[in-house]
């Protein structure tokens, strides 16, 4: 069954640490992984989205990493801000269909002053 | 250039009515798809258009119907509202060739 795990639920950090976001993934074939932060009662936005062949991809203080044989990824955030609260949400393209997303729980982050 | 639009932002139905969500994609961009986000949960895919076709559909029942029209635009429907039909209601528009999904802002469906 094509699946998306990600861990942990949820995580409260002070602002200015860093933190690091798992997504492990079931799904076969897969042609991409996407990181997608959503603000509350907001739509998700792309933050990162690597190939099956790429092996980290970074934007800003956001760094994503993709270990295609072990089927888990990160999403690493360095030097938080209070902005940075919000859902992380992994996105596996399985690429068996119409290129079919398969969208993980998510995490829910919480950064404090 | 816009970006994907949904219309309304909120809305609060009554069990048992019928609803309509609207969606305007991305422009350039030729394929739908809408996705219902419960509240803590990830988005759940319901149904995909392309060429005001139905392409692929979720596990979701009859009740959730859609619609794509000549200019890209949709709408979904559902009928006979249930109070678990309360989410977030997520529509994403791509270019069929990529699989790219940008995301509209959402409409919040109140079910009471």
């Amino acid at each position: 069954k094509n699946q998306v795990e990600q861990s942990p639920q949820s995580l409260i950090i002070l602002e200015g640490k860093n933190c690091t976001l798992q997504c492990n993934y079931t799904v076969s074939p897969f042609s991409n992984l996407r990181w997608y932060k959503q603000d509350t009662g907001r739509g998700p936005v792309s933050l990162t989205i690597m190939t099956f062949s790429e092996n980290t991809k970074s934007n800003g203080r956001y760094t994503a990493t993709l270990d295609a044989d072990t089927k888990q990824s990160s999403l690493h955030i360095t030097a938080s801000q209070l902005s940075d609260s919000a859902s992380y949400i992994c996105v596996v393209t399985f690429s068996g269909g119409y290129n079919k997303l398969i969208f993980g729980a998510g995490t829910r982050l919480a950064v404090h002053p | 250039d816009a970006g994907v639009t949904q219309s309304p932002t909120h809305l609060i139905k009554t069990r048992g009515q019928q609803v309509t969500l609207r969606c305007s994609p991305k422009s350039g961009h030729d394929t739908v798809s809408w996705y219902q986000q419960a509240l803590g949960q990830g988005p759940q895919f319901i149904f995909q258009y392309y060429e005001e076709e139905e392409r692929q559909r979720g596990n979701f029942p009859d009740r959730f119907s859609g619609h794509q029209f000549p200019n890209y635009s949709s709408e979904l429907n559902v009928n006979a509202l249930l109070l678990g039909d309360s989410a977030l209601y997520l529509c994403a528009s791509s270019f069929t060739k990529t699989s790219e999904q940008y995301f509209g802002p959402g409409t919040r469906l109140t079910v009471t």
